[in-house]
């Protein structure tokens, strides 16, 4: 079975600056899909960004990038230029091509600060 | 468009009361979800529709009824729910299909029993 850890419950950052928020997982195929979704106090849960398991470029969406280690199978997100609008809980998530589950890690509440 | 309207925002329910959650998405997607999210938490699977079938049950109590009368639309019904049932729940949608599919989530209902 598939597991995803996100090791960081909490981080802070200053407004502007650039934070990485860590991720790994565990899965035993070779074909996979890693996401980052985001949960503001709003409730509702928006992707960040998304990475085919088969691609070795890191995928990137406007601030937000990420690091795709395949082998040491780590998927951190890193924001540049943090927004108060940032502040949510950050969730990693990993779905198998096989299946139409996604296995979501523990999350980490991310605060922008002014 | 990649909203998924969920309805209503907030319900309060009695034990002995019975109830209907509500999802709605127009983007052709036909794969549905529900989703059980308790505070600080990542969200729990309970239900998938495909192509308007029950696909898969994650073991949910039987108080808990889903329904999916097309494939824009999706209900969960509820009865004699136990004051632990509340909690965030979550609908989401996606293409279906055989390829991996983004998932896109509604705001949620926010669900107390009494």
């Amino acid at each position: 079975a598939q597991t995803v850890t996100q090791s960081q419950p909490e981080m802070s950052v200053q407004e502007a600056e650039t934070v990485t928020l860590s991720c790994t997982y565990d899965t035993s195929e070779n074909n996979y899909y890693l996401f980052w979704y985001k949960q503001p106090p709003s409730r509702q849960m928006i992707l960040v960004i998304r990475q085919e398991a088969y691609k070795q470029q890191n995928a990137t969406e406007n601030r937000f990038s990420v690091n795709f280690q395949k082998a040491a199978k780590s998927f951190s997100l890193k924001i540049s230029d943090s927004q108060l609008g940032d502040t949510a809980m950050y969730f990693c998530a990993l779905e198998e091509t096989s299946g139409s589950r996604l296995t979501f890690g523990e999350g980490t509440q991310l605060t922008v600060n002014p | 468009d990649t909203e998924v309207t969920q309805t209503p925002k907030h319900l309060v329910m009695g034990m002995t009361n019975k109830k209907s959650l509500k999802c709605e998405q127009h983007m052709g997607h036909r794969a549905m979800y529900w989703y059980k999210q308790k505070a600080k938490k990542p969200p729990e699977l309970m239900f998938v529709y495909s192509y308007e079938k029950l696909s898969i049950n994650e073991s949910v109590p039987s108080r808990f009824s889903p329904e999916c009368p097309n494939s824009s639309l999706l209900n969960l019904h509820l009865h004699a729910l136990q004051p632990e049932d509340s909690a965030l729940y979550l609908c989401a949608s996606s293409q279906g299909g055989p390829i991996q599919n983004i998932q896109y989530f509604g705001a949620g209902t926010r669900l107390s029993v009494l």
